[in-house]
């Protein structure tokens, strides 16, 4: 079975500060997806970011970088210089590659707020 | 391109009555996908639909929900006898193939009085 943990509920950081929101995963799949949504407070969700488990280059995007540790089974988002529309909940995801299950396993969420 | 749209965005029904919530995925996808964020209990996935098929319905309560997509037209989910639990949000996501990135609606939120 699959399964996501965001441990953090809630994180509070003043503007311009670095955060990092964790993602801890497990599954027995050797090959699977690994993903970040945002959900501001409009409440769609956003897409950000998609990663294979096979590539554990480190991304980053702007302000925001990821850190695949494949090892610790870990897929960690960091925003760097953190603004007030940062401010939303984030959620890490999982999904298998093969097989017959393609849903993603979601994680509880980081409600992020970043303060002026 | 036009995101994955959703309607209603907002639907409030009475204990008893029938809810009925639509997605039109993404132009270009065949793969549909339905979740509900119930409060306090994260997004769970509910079905997984392909053109006129069911592909995985594992997420869903046995009783009183259904869901199709017709060879015409958007993906439905169908709520009967609708309970003040299944107030929640309903989330519609669509891929061009599967597995891949599945891109989100906007959301129905249910209310059930």
């Amino acid at each position: 079975a699959q399964k996501v943990t965001q441990a953090q509920t809630e994180i509070s950081v003043v503007e311009k500060e670095d955060v990092t929101l964790d993602c801890v995963y497990e599954t027995r799949d050797t090959t699977y997806y690994l993903f970040w949504y945002k959900q501001p407070p409009s409440g769609e969700l956003v897409f950000l970011i998609r990663r294979n488990s096979f590539d554990e280059q480190n991304e980053i995007s702007g302000r925001y970088s990821w850190n695949f540790q494949k090892s610790t089974s870990s897929f960690n988002f960091t925003i760097t210089a953190s603004q007030v529309v940062d401010s939303a909940v984030y959620f890490c995801a999982l999904s298998e590659a093969w097989g017959s299950a393609r849903q993603l396993t979601f994680g509880s969420g980081t409600q992020l707020t970043v303060l002026p | 391109n036009a995101g994955v749209m959703q309607n209603p965005r907002h639907l409030v029904r009475r204990r008893g009555q029938e809810a009925r919530l639509r997605c039109s995925p993404m132009k270009g996808h065949s793969h549909v996908y339905w979740y509900r964020q119930l409060p306090e209990e994260g997004l769970k996935f509910m079905v997984y639909l392909q053109k006129e098929n069911i592909i995985d319905e594992s997420g869903m309560p046995k009783e009183r929900f259904s869901a199709e997509f017709p060879k015409e037209g958007p993906s439905i989910l169908r709520i009967q006898q609708v309970v003040r639990g299944d107030s929640a949000a309903y989330f519609c996501a669509s891929s061009p193939s599967s597995p891949d990135t599945q891109y989100f609606g906007p959301g129905t939120r249910l209310t059930v009085l």
